[in-house]
């Protein structure tokens, strides 16, 4: 099965730094890599995702890259705010016919005002 | 996004009740529908997939009879947890899938007493 491996599990910035996260994964058939942000409590939110097909995706201050050759791919945050704090989930699975999505251990971003 | 409605949002019970917690996609239907676990600063542990109409496939180490899945349509799935032992409280997350895209509930958190 898919193993996904995530770093670091905790991630301090200041306001306005760049923050970025990595993962790994295993599963060469893997090609949908979404990234979800959690907050205290609640569910996971879907906050930006890449496919296979593409090496890069942006939207405003957030970006993911992918290398499929090299397995990994990774979550760029720009300009860092205080309610950026999170814990963020990177994920892999197989896009085929459902979504068994394996997730990273999470990273516990704190942006320091 | 589309929007995954998990109910209740916190429940206490009293050791060997049942509990049963709702998860509805309210504007998509889901071809899928997965349970997750999750234990305090841990990330997300899958504990079974649903396909509407069909048993759940439970994941290894996962009680089938005492994690109850029902399935009943394209937009509701049910998890029961039987006969309530304290070590089953914890927080529960379940995803209601597209085929192309995977989202999330806001989560139960479940304290058995």
């Amino acid at each position: 099965g898919e193993n996904v491996e995530q770093h670091p599990s905790t991630l301090s910035v200041q306001e306005g730094d760049s923050a970025v996260i990595k993962c790994t994964y295993s599963d060469s058939a893997s090609n949908y890599f979404p990234w979800y942000k959690q907050e205290l409590g609640k569910g996971p939110q879907l906050i930006i995702d890449i496919r296979s097909n593409v090496g890069e995706k942006k939207d405003q201050r957030i970006a993911v890259t992918l290398n499929k050759t090299a397995k990994h791919f990774s979550l760029h945050i720009t300009e860092t705010q205080p309610e950026d704090s999170a814990v963020y989930f990177c994920a892999a699975s197989w896009a085929g016919g459902y979504q068994k999505v394996t997730f990273g251990i999470g990273t516990k971003l704190q942006v320091i005002p | 996004g589309a929007v995954v409605s998990q109910h209740p949002s916190r429940v206490i019970c009293k050791s060997g009740t049942s509990v049963k917690i709702e998860c509805r996609s309210l504007d998509f239907q889901a071809t899928t529908m997965f349970w997750y676990r999750q234990f305090p600063k841990q990330s997300l542990m899958l504990m079974a997939t649903s396909n509407e109409g069909s048993k759940a496939t439970y994941e290894q180490g996962v009680e089938k009879d005492k994690f109850l899945i029902n399935h009943a349509s394209l937009t509701l799935s049910t998890l029961t947890v039987t006969s309530a032992h304290p070590e089953d409280s914890s927080f529960y997350i379940c995803s209601a899938a597209t085929r192309t895209e995977a989202f999330f509930g806001q989560g139960t958190r479940l304290t058995v007493v």
